[in-house]
């Protein structure tokens, strides 16, 4: 089956630490994203990447580190320098190619910082 | 960073119509316009997307007026299941690198048996 995968499902962390989200995509996407979700709020963009090797900031990637050496793959950073942390993560992919990007979402992380 | 506006609610009840808007004044030539539908602790699910005029596909249907500053999901016929929110999203990536997108607040949907 094609889409998106993301691990784990629940990541717990202790204040100060660094912790890294998995997205792994089978879609043959070029564009990949990362959004945070906090509790009754709707989507900002972290970071995205066009293509492997680049990528940009979105409206809030400040405490965000991520990287894209594959295609398939676009891994989250969540630095200690983010202040507020706790929050749902989701990452998603697109053909940024067509005028249309429609961008397809995996089931998300919920980062808990204890 | 321009917005979009959505209900924040709403409320019917099994097998009727549901008409959700979605305000965007600020669109752009190249945006199209997107619904997403999503669960507690899911990852937003893709519904329909479309230009303007309208757009069926088998779950739902999109009016967009000609100025294209609002679009309507409309849901033929909804059971519990389709409690949900649903998001509107207008987002262009652009050759040169840079982007824009306007993510709808959401609007939650509550059905009643």
């Amino acid at each position: 089956d094609g889409g998106i995968t993301q691990s784990p499902k629940y990541l717990f962390r202790k204040e100060g630490q660094n912790v890294t989200l998995s997205c792994e995509q089978n879609l043959n996407h070029d564009a990949m994203y990362w959004y945070r979700q906090d509790p009754g709020q709707g989507l900002r963009l972290i970071y995205y990447s066009q293509i492997v090797n680049d990528f940009q900031k979105g409206d809030i990637a400040e405490g965000y580190s991520v990287s894209r050496e594959k295609k398939e793959s676009f891994p989250l950073t969540v630095t200690s320098a983010q202040k507020n942390p706790t929050a749902f993560y989701l990452c998603a992919s697109s053909i940024w190619w067509e005028t249309k990007d429609t961008q397809y979402f995996g089931p998300g992380t919920r980062l808990t910082v204890l | 960073l321009a917005k979009t506006t959505q209900p924040i609610s709403m409320d019917s009840y099994e097998g009727q119509e549901v008409n959700i808007t979605c305000s965007h004044n600020n669109i752009a030539t190249n945006d199209y316009i997107t619904w997403y539908q999503q669960f507690p602790s899911q990852g937003p699910r893709f519904i329909i997307q479309g230009y303007k005029t309208k757009v069926t596909n088998e779950v739902a249907s999109l009016f967009i007026p000609a100025d294209r500053k609002s679009s309507t999901l409309s849901l033929p016929r909804v059971s519990l299941s389709d409690t949900a929110v649903y998001y509107c999203l207008l987002f262009t990536l652009f050759t040169s690198g840079t982007y824009k997108y306007i993510f709808g607040t959401g609007t939650r949907l509550k059905v009643l048996a």
